[in-house]
């Protein structure tokens, strides 16, 4: 059964800092890895989707890598601003979970100004 | 171009009674999955409906049922409503699947609460 584990669950930091949220998932047999951003009583924005054969991604000041082999993900945010404010979720696609995307349970950034 | 949507947005219910929510493909996608996501959870794939047929299914009763329409848009119905079913709905929506590269792009849900 594939599970989805996500570190830090809550992460706080001043603004202008560049930090990284990490996710690990234990069937390597994925697709498709994406990273989303929620914010509070919203629905899913999709910000980085990584291929299977592809090592990393890049969105503005987002960046998404995938070590598929080893079964991990970070996502890289530079110069962090008070709109980053929210919970970032990583899920996958594949494997044992076949079509159905499998989340973590997400991490909690809040930026000060 | 519409994005994903979802309606109602907010609703109340009683234990027992059933709901039905809908959801709007964006445009030009063929299949739907629906999402339940409890409080500080990830959300938990309930199904996913593929040309009008459910294709896969996720840990959930009897009790949720879907449809897809000709159109591709949407519902879930939910029977005999627990307190434990009080969540956000998500509609999730993409081109055929088993296709890597294929974003998922996901409603702004309805929330359900059930008194």
């Amino acid at each position: 059964k594939q599970e989805v584990t996500q570190i830090p669950a809550a992460l706080s930091v001043p603004e202008g800092e560049n930090l990284v949220l990490n996710c690990s998932f234990t069937d390597s047999a994925i697709y498709n890895l994406q990273w989303f951003r929620q914010d509070p009583g919203k629905g899913l924005t999709s910000l980085l989707l990584i291929q299977s054969s592809q090592r990393e991604q890049t969105s503005g000041r987002l960046n998404a890598s995938l070590d598929k082999s080893s079964g991990r993900s970070t996502l890289y945010i530079a110069a962090s601003q008070p709109g980053d404010s929210a919970t970032y979720l990583c899920a996958v696609i594949g494997g044992q979970a076949g079509t159905a995307l499998i989340f973590g349970k997400g991490t909690t950034l809040s930026v000060s100004s | 171009d519409a994005g994903v949507t979802q309606s109602p947005t907010h609703l109340i219910k009683t234990r027992g009674q059933q709901v039905t929510l809908r959801c709007s493909p964006k445009s030009g996608h063929d299949t739907v999955s629906w999402y339940q996501q409890a409080l500080g959870q990830g959300p938990q794939f309930i199904f996913q409906y593929y040309e009008e047929e459910e294709r896969q299914r996720g840990n959930f009763p009897d009790r949720f049922s879907g449809h897809q329409f000709p159109n591709y848009s949407s519902e879930l119905n939910v029977n005999a409503l627990l307190l434990g079913d009080s969540a956000l709905y998500l509609c999730a929506s993409s081109l055929a699947t088993g296709q890597a590269g294929n974003t998922i792009y996901f409603g702004e849900g309805s929330w359900l609460t059930v008194v």
